[in-house]
């Protein structure tokens, strides 16, 4: 499989529970992005790597996410003490350049109970 | 950052009939791209479009960059039940990638 895989696909957690999510890109692009989606939304810009080197985060993101990509491959995202509001569909995209587009994961769904 | 205004946000046709759906800046665009995310689905690249005035056809579809590289429009001729889902355009601001709202289109036979 050459695609964008995340892991997992489904994770359902209690309020106040840490979550890490997994993303594993296609192996020569350079560029990730994680990327979250709500019912009837576009997705929103959470962070950016390149290589290893986060080089964007947005605002919107609060002090409880983080994200890392240790070697420049595989990326990690963490949120802690979830709270109700962050139930969504976490995607993650990678690309090597721009003009081939960006390949998109499957996404993890995050249910907060 | 540059925001793109998307709309419709939704629309209806019978198959067979075209749809259209456009993106708006305020600003100029260096790039615009366009994906298409079925339902349940994840976004799926389509195309990138660079210069101003861009005319690019995929099969069925006509994707346009305006001469001022403000606004672009993707078209579908004679759609098809295949086509429904929700189409997103993408814009590159600084290295954010900033989403429209989407187009979701429904087709019914």
């Amino acid at each position: 499989d050459t695609g964008v895989s995340q892991d997992p696909r489904h994770k359902i957690t209690k309020r106040g529970q840490n979550v890490t999510f997994r993303c594993d890109p296609i192996s020569e692009h350079n560029r990730l992005y994680w990327y979250r989606q709500t019912l009837g939304q576009g997705p929103e810009f959470l962070t950016y790597f390149q290589n290893e080197a986060q080089l964007e985060k947005s605002r919107l993101l609060s002090d409880r996410f983080s994200a890392e990509r240790p070697k420049g491959s595989f990326s990690t995202l963490e949120i802690q003490r979830t709270e109700q509001g962050d139930s969504a569909m976490y995607l993650c995209a990678s690309s090597f350049g721009t003009q081939y587009g960006y390949t998109f994961g499957s996404g993890t769904r995050l249910t907060i109970v | 950052g540059q925001q793109v205004m998307q709309i419709p946000q939704y629309q209806h046709v019978q198959e067979g009939e075209d749809f259209t759906t456009y993106c708006n800046s305020s600003t100029t665009l260096s790039n615009i791209q366009w994906y298409k995310q079925r339902p349940g689905g994840h976004p799926v690249f389509l195309i990138q479009l660079v210069k101003s005035g861009e005319v690019k056809k995929q099969k069925r579809l006509t994707f346009q960059f305006g001469e001022a590289k403000k606004n672009s429009s993707l078209h579908i001729t004679a759609t098809q039940t295949t086509d429904v889902g929700t189409y997103f355009c993408l814009n590159q601001a600084g290295t954010a990638l900033i989403f429209g709202k989407g187009t979701t289109l429904s087709v019914s036979s």
